[in-house]
């Protein structure tokens, strides 16, 4: 079975500018989240989504932004750009029928803010 | 809110002696516990995972972890380490809101 993917792996953006990242589950799961990955806040749960609703938030402004297409495969979208935006994307996908369901991540989208 | 405490952000061992990475937990009932481990420039991998079927988790590559209520604690355990076994270690924990949340991660340095 394929594993999660994340494309594209390495993004530079500039200050202002929008990005979308694409994410795509394994086959047969239906639930995907976002995580951020920084070294001075570590990994924070941006969103999660199952069977295209969103089923719960994290605390990032309005400008970061997801959804989640049928086939359940998902994109996150940042707009207005800050320098602070640079980090690791993670995307994670799961079964999603119980909390306790493990999460498989992908290799994560590296955003770089300039 | 439910939350993780890494006790240690850096661990060094020599390579074939134990390892230990403390985890303590709060949590307003019982949350599904995980580790997982990320190597340099590699995606997050599943160690294990508690889900209140047993208290002692064993996981992959001789990792286990022992759930104790009473200490709202889940500590990581490898009777033996290896050189492959530096990395980075994440304590998690997911009440029930499908969301997961990390502890600050321990990086794990083994001497030969």
């Amino acid at each position: 079975k394929a594993g999660v993917t994340q494309t594209p792996r390495y993004l530079i953006k500039t200050r202002g500018q929008q990005v979308t990242l694409s994410c795509s589950p394994i086959s047969g799961h239906r639930s995907v989240s976002w995580y951020q990955q920084t070294p001075g806040q570590g990994l924070q749960f941006l969103f999660e989504y199952f069977s295209e609703t969103q089923r719960n938030k994290g605390n990032f402004p309005g400008r970061f932004s997801g959804r989640q297409f049928s086939n359940s495969r998902s994109e996150m979208n940042v707009s207005t750009l800050e320098l602070g935006d640079s980090a690791l994307y993670l995307c994670a996908s799961s079964v999603g029928l119980t909390s306790g369901n493990e999460q498989f991540f992908g290799p994560g989208t590296r955003l770089t803010v300039l | 809110a439910q939350s993780v405490t890494q006790l240690d952000s850096h661990v060094s061992v020599s390579e074939g002696t134990p390892v230990l990475l403390r985890c303590n937990y709060s949590s307003s009932y019982s949350p599904s516990l995980f580790w997982y481990v990320q190597h340099p420039n590699k995606g997050l991998q599943l160690l294990l995972k508690y889900t209140s079927a047993a208290t002692l988790v064993k996981g992959i590559n001789g990792f286990e972890a022992e759930f104790k209520k009473s200490e709202t604690s889940f500590h990581l355990t490898k009777p033996s380490a290896h050189m492959s076994d530096a990395a980075e270690y994440f304590c998690v924990v997911s009440p029930n809101d499908y969301k997961l949340s990390f502890g600050a991660g321990t990086t794990v340095t083994v001497r030969a």
